[in-house]
């Protein structure tokens, strides 16, 4: 089946730091998002992307829709406590009139203040 | 305006025991989502509902879990009987468009299985 690889698993960062992260697939995947959970917490969407190379912001995030289609990254900058959570790389598959979003096992994100 | 709701948000349940989560999606919203999220891991698509449809059911072990979406609104899933593996998250989520969609999904926050 379809899976995404996400990297690194983890990361324990210094406030004020940028943080990078990535998704890889197989698979060719029409959008890609990138959702936040917090402990607790259902996921939150951040970012949604829908164009092969295509880059967003939300404030001090930005996102990337790989050329490939089969991969996008996240960057956080200047990271603040509150950027602590699990974040997950989702690719939207669509057969027909349906979709299926597919997520990543997740990155873990620690800030030490 | 209100989001997803889940009930119970805990659950502790013997191996072999029943339990029924219940999800009330947000008003409006066409496309309902089961996902199955184990310790470490990311959320696992279960049963999809487009209205009281179903669209994607095909990673739900069937021999022992059941989804319903009552008159297109409301939803329960049932496990039974459960076994230790069940041990996860259950999370709803709910989307506003019917078809292929945005990949936007509410989530709930989640009710938490354990299965001794």
């Amino acid at each position: 089946g379809q899976q995404l690889n996400q990297s690194p698993q983890s990361m324990f960062i210094q406030e004020g730091e940028d943080v990078s992260m990535n998704c890889t697939s197989s698979s060719i995947f029409n959008t890609w998002l990138w959702y936040k959970q917090d402990p607790g917490e259902g996921p939150v969407l951040l970012i949604a992307l829908y164009k092969a190379g295509e880059l967003t912001s939300n404030g001090r995030l930005t996102a990337q829709f790989g050329t490939t289609r089969k991969d996008s990254f996240l960057n956080i900058s200047a990271s603040i406590p509150s950027d602590v959570g699990i974040y997950f790389c989702a690719g939207l598959s669509r057969s027909g009139n349906t979709g299926k979003l597919i997520f990543g096992q997740g990155t873990t994100l620690q800030v030490k203040p | 305006e209100a989001g997803v709701a889940q009930s119970p948000r805990y659950k502790i349940i013997e191996k072999r025991q029943s339990v029924a989560f219940w999800c009330n999606p947000i008003s409006g919203h066409a496309t309902l989502y089961w996902y199955q999220q184990i310790l470490g891991q990311g959320p696992k698509l279960l049963i999809q509902f487009q209205n009281n449809g179903v669209v994607d059911d095909s990673q739900l072990p069937k021999d022992r879990f059941s989804a319903e979406r009552l008159k297109g609104v409301d939803s329960t899933l049932k496990i039974q009987p459960a076994k230790l593996e069940d041990s996860a998250v259950y999370l709803c989520a709910s989307s506003r468009l019917a078809g292929a969609g945005t990949g936007e999904l509410f989530f709930g926050e989640g009710s938490r299985l354990t299965v001794l």
